[in-house]
């Protein structure tokens, strides 16, 4: 199954301000997805970044909080922007495991955000 | 929109015992897949065992073995012979046959006690 690397693996940042997180895969891949994890909560999606398109956004996610950049079909970025305490989570991307979707997904370990 | 519930927070088993945790989900699909997730303290979300739901026999790998119950909308996870490195939030996980998304339980933590 792929590996991936996310960057930074944590960081405390102001309020107000952006962060931009890196997900690199050791494969071609797709699809990459964009979690959250709340503290002490389940994973929620963000979006689905492919090559070469938009992303396409969840309920209750926007562009302009979290724009998302997939320049190739290793790499992609999420930018958590503007912000606030609430945004304290930790943000995995995944992709999928393998070839067929089926057989599940592989996740990196996130990027531990904590918003001061 | 399909939903994903396991109703215990936490769960904790001796070492070389048996433990069960539970899973329910709600969906009007019939074809479909299922997941149970590890997380341990590394955070990296580990995937356990899949079951896809047009297969009726229950999926097994190893020491993890799940009860998939299709009528009933419940999907089990059974680990034997508890071992110190079982100890992990686990998560169960939904995702339509058709979709991309997985859609996540609240998640258990489980407790190995020596």
């Amino acid at each position: 199954s792929a590996v991936i690397s996310q960057k930074p693996s944590r960081d405390i940042c102001q309020r107000g301000t952006s962060l931009t997180i890196q997900c690199q895969v050791d494969s071609q891949v797709t699809m990459m997805f964009w979690y959250r994890q709340q503290p002490g909560q389940s994973l929620t999606l963000i979006a689905t970044a492919n090559q070469g398109s938009e992303a396409t956004y969840e309920s209750g996610f926007v562009i302009d909080k979290f724009p998302i950049s997939r320049p190739n079909l290793t790499f992609s970025t999420l930018t958590v922007s503007n912000m606030s305490p609430e945004d304290s989570s930790i943000y995995p991307c995944s992709v999928t495991q393998g070839r067929d979707p089926n057989y599940g997904y592989t996740f990196g370990s996130g990027t531990r955000l904590t918003v001061v | 929109a399909q939903t994903v519930t396991q109703s215990q927070p936490e769960m904790s088993v001796q070492e070389a015992e048996t433990v069960t945790l539970s899973c329910t989900y709600d969906t009007s699909e019939s074809d479909y897949y299922l997941f149970w997730y590890k997380q341990p303290p590394s955070r990296q979300m580990i995937l356990v065992i899949r079951q896809e739901a047009y297969k009726q026999q229950n999926a097994t790998e190893n020491r993890f073995s799940v009860n998939f119950q299709k009528a009933a909308k419940s999907f089990s996870l059974k680990i034997s012979d508890s071992q110190l490195g079982d100890a992990a939030m686990y998560f169960c996980a939904y995702r339509s046959k058709g979709a991309q998304k997985l859609v996540f339980g609240q998640g258990t933590r489980l407790t190995i006690n020596p």
